[in-house]
């Protein structure tokens, strides 16, 4: 079992660019979540997927961010016409409903949007 | 909407001493799930303790305890021998146990340091 892997690790852009992270679940995990970390904050949920399904979507999640989990397997995460207050960290965390939906985090993508 | 309080920023501990870090929470739910999470300086965030509201009894994980009191909706997280590795956020997180309720919803966190 490798944990959740997140890629990139870092990432700088201009605002206005489109940016996408990457996120590999644990296998056979069949829940995938991403949230949105700011800088002396908690966690924030932005959605979740079962399989390839996606069930939730928070009111952070704005029309210029989506999510897909295409194959059930890894997500993306992209942002469009990034702006600066999008610049946080963004974690990524599966579950396995049978193993009581205890969410594993990956180590993240910090965004800085200048 | 539920909502969790972490009302220590920041906390230190002696070495080889005890820490309590203090969380508190509000629901309407009788059923839910209550979660201690580290997240060490630029490191991913790990699972300390789990804890199921249905159950009496608090959890334990070697030297990390609960506290946990459902009348009171508090759930602070106890560190026995607090070592030098122990130093991390510690973030207080809740989730509804009803179908299609997935979501974690965090505190502020709380900042431990070990002191040598």
């Amino acid at each position: 079992d490798t944990g959740v892997s997140q890629d990139p690790r870092h990432k700088i852009t201009k605002r206005g660019q489109n940016v996408t992270f990457r996120c590999d679940p644990i296998s056979e995990h069949n829940r995938l979540y991403w949230y949105r970390q700011t800088l002396g904050q908690g966690p924030e949920f932005l959605t979740y997927f079962q399989n390839e399904a996606q069930l939730e979507k928070s009111r952070l999640l704005s029309d210029r961010f989506s999510a897909e989990r295409p194959k059930g397997s890894f997500s993306t995460l992209e942002i469009q016409r990034t702006e600066q207050g999008d610049s946080a960290m963004y974690l990524c965390a599966s579950s396995l409903v049978i193993s009581g939906n205890t969410q594993y985090f990956g180590p993240g993508t910090r965004l800085t949007v200048l | 909407a539920q909502t969790v309080t972490q009302s220590q920023p920041e906390m230190s501990v002696q070495e080889a001493e005890t820490v309590t870090l203090s969380c508190t929470y509000d629901t309407s739910e009788s059923d839910y799930y209550l979660f201690w999470y580290k997240q060490p300086p630029s490191r991913q965030m790990i699972l300390v303790i789990r804890q199921e509201a249905y159950k009496q009894q608090n959890a334990t994980e070697n030297r990390f305890s609960v506290n946990f009191q459902k009348a009171a909706k508090s759930f602070s997280l106890k560190i026995s021998d607090s070592q030098l590795g122990d130093a991390a956020m510690y973030f207080c997180a809740y989730r509804s146990s009803g179908a299609g309720s997935y979501q974690l919803t965090f505190g502020k966190g709380t900042k431990l340091s070990v002191i040598p």
